[in-house]
């Protein structure tokens, strides 16, 4: 039963594509969440929502728009990627948008831009 | 805003010996306190966090925190390691107010040597 879970697990595309990560989790949680880690394992938020509404968006390109059709999805869509998208991205979703919560993280999609 | 330092990138240790894996944290307001683990290739799982109460903080898989207000510190500990605690640890804090931002540190991976 796998709780938070992301596909693609890899992603390997050429510069100027279009393309889209998708999340799910089956926890009934109220919050989710897109994380990217570098090459350096340094993690930043990206965005948050919670039930379906975006409450964080941290200063990120608008080339990258989240999109949460329902509360257990959040899908990532990225257009013109660049060198510096090269990533692994990850999804997580905690009970609600409160601060002491415990966040649940996906595997992950790594994703390279050639 | 919120700051993590993680004082060491690396740290290796035999197994069965102690570790101890170090965090600060700059804020001009009170936070909560969390350490995650990342296991290779996988996403990110909650050891512990601190919230309020006792400093001493006890999580999973033996590990502990102690949170030390004057010194700003969350240092994370195990008295006797195994292979499989080889990881990334990643220190991470939030406001104890608005949407939940987790800023993280840096990361330390621990290496477990036979």
């Amino acid at each position: 039963d796998t709780a938070v879970s992301q596909t693609p697990k890899y992603l390997v595309t050429q510069m100027g594509n279009d393309k889209s990560i998708k999340c799910e989790q089956n926890l009934g949680h109220d919050t989710m969440y897109w994380y990217k880690q570098d090459s350096k394992k340094f993690l930043k938020i990206m965005f948050s929502y919670n039930n379906k509404e975006l409450i964080i968006n941290e200063t990120v390109p608008n080339r990258f728009s989240p999109k949460s059709p329902d509360k257990a999805h959040l899908n990532l869509h990225i257009n013109s990627l660049e060198l510096g998208d090269s990533a692994v991205y990850f999804c997580a979703s905690s009970p609600a948008d409160k601060n002491q919560e415990t966040q649940y993280f996906g595997p992950g999609t790594r994703l390279l831009v050639l | 805003a919120q700051s993590v330092t993680q004082l060491d990138s690396q740290v290796p240790v035999f197994e069965e010996a102690p570790v101890e894996l170090r965090c600060n944290y700059s804020s001009s307001v009170s936070v909560y306190l969390f350490w995650y683990v990342q296991y290779p290739n996988q996403g990110l799982q909650l050891l512990l966090k601190y919230l309020s109460g006792s400093t001493l903080v006890k999580g999973i898989n033996g590990f502990e925190a102690e949170f030390n207000k004057s010194q700003t510190s969350f240092h994370l500990r195990k008295p006797s390691v195994h292979i499989s605690d080889t990881a990334e640890y990643f220190c991470a804090v939030s406001d104890l107010q608005g949407a939940q931002k987790l800023v993280f540190g840096q990361g330390t991976r621990l290496t477990i040597n036979p």
